[in-house]
């Protein structure tokens, strides 16, 4: 398996535009998660789905992100509009059950 | 709500030494707990995880051990090499499988040659 795919590996964008990061999980794992990082922040929850339903979206910062998971194999998540403080780096993690999760390498977003 | 604590925040140390990383959580009532390690600008690496019916997992020069009764986790790098230098964060998942879970704030390791 080629692991979690995240697309794209980096972004630069202007302010007011829109933003949609991809993500593929691994093949078979029921659980999708999207964190943001940021040095002053470190890692933070932004949503998770269980078989493609979301869970939790109470780190979605504003209703600006938005987060689909149309089937088992793809999710988004999209920043309508952008702002330069949503320049960070986005990571998508996924695992099976209460087994081992595994993390894409990462979307950098630069919102000038 | 499930409080994940790591100290310290960062930790030089020579080549060849052995050293102690070490995690911290509020709640006993855990699934299982993952070492992952990430280096800059890059993703995380899963290293080890451990069930919570487990005391410790080993792999090569690491070791993770786990205590619920006291909520402590220590990861153990023997050896050290100036390529272990990364950031290494824990991560506990609640009893309930289908949550998420929780992340430390990290150590940040600097392996000196």
């Amino acid at each position: 398996d080629a692991g979690v795919i995240q697309s794209p590996r980096h972004e630069v964008t202007e302010m007011g535009q829109e933003v949609t990061l991809r993500c593929k999980p691994i093949s078979g794992h029921n659980s999708l998660f999207w964190y943001r990082q940021t040095m002053m922040r470190g890692l933070e929850l932004l949503i998770y789905f269980n078989n493609n339903v979301p869970i939790d979206d109470s780190g979605m910062p504003e209703d600006r992100f938005s987060a689909k998971m149309p089937n088992a194999s793809f999710s988004t998540l999209k920043i309508q509009p952008s702002e330069p403080r949503d320049s960070a780096v986005y990571f998508c993690a996924s695992r099976h059950r209460g087994r081992r999760a595994f993390f894409g390498q990462g979307t950098r977003l630069t919102v000038v | 709500k499930q409080e994940v604590t790591q100290i310290p925040a960062a930790l030089s140390v020579p080549e060849g030494e052995n050293l102690v990383l070490n995690c911290s959580f509020t709640d006993s009532a855990i699934y299982n707990l993952q070492w992952f390690r990430q280096d800059p600008g890059k993703g995380l690496t899963s290293l080890l995880l451990i069930q919570s019916s487990q005391r410790e997992q080993t792999s090569g020069r690491l070791n993770a051990s786990l205590d619920k009764s006291s909520g402590r986790s220590t990861l153990y790098i023997a050896a050290s090499q100036p390529g272990d230098s990364a950031t290494y964060l824990c991560a506990v998942l609640p009893p309930d499988t289908g949550n998420q879970f929780y992340f430390g704030t990290g150590t940040s390791l600097t392996v000196i040659p």
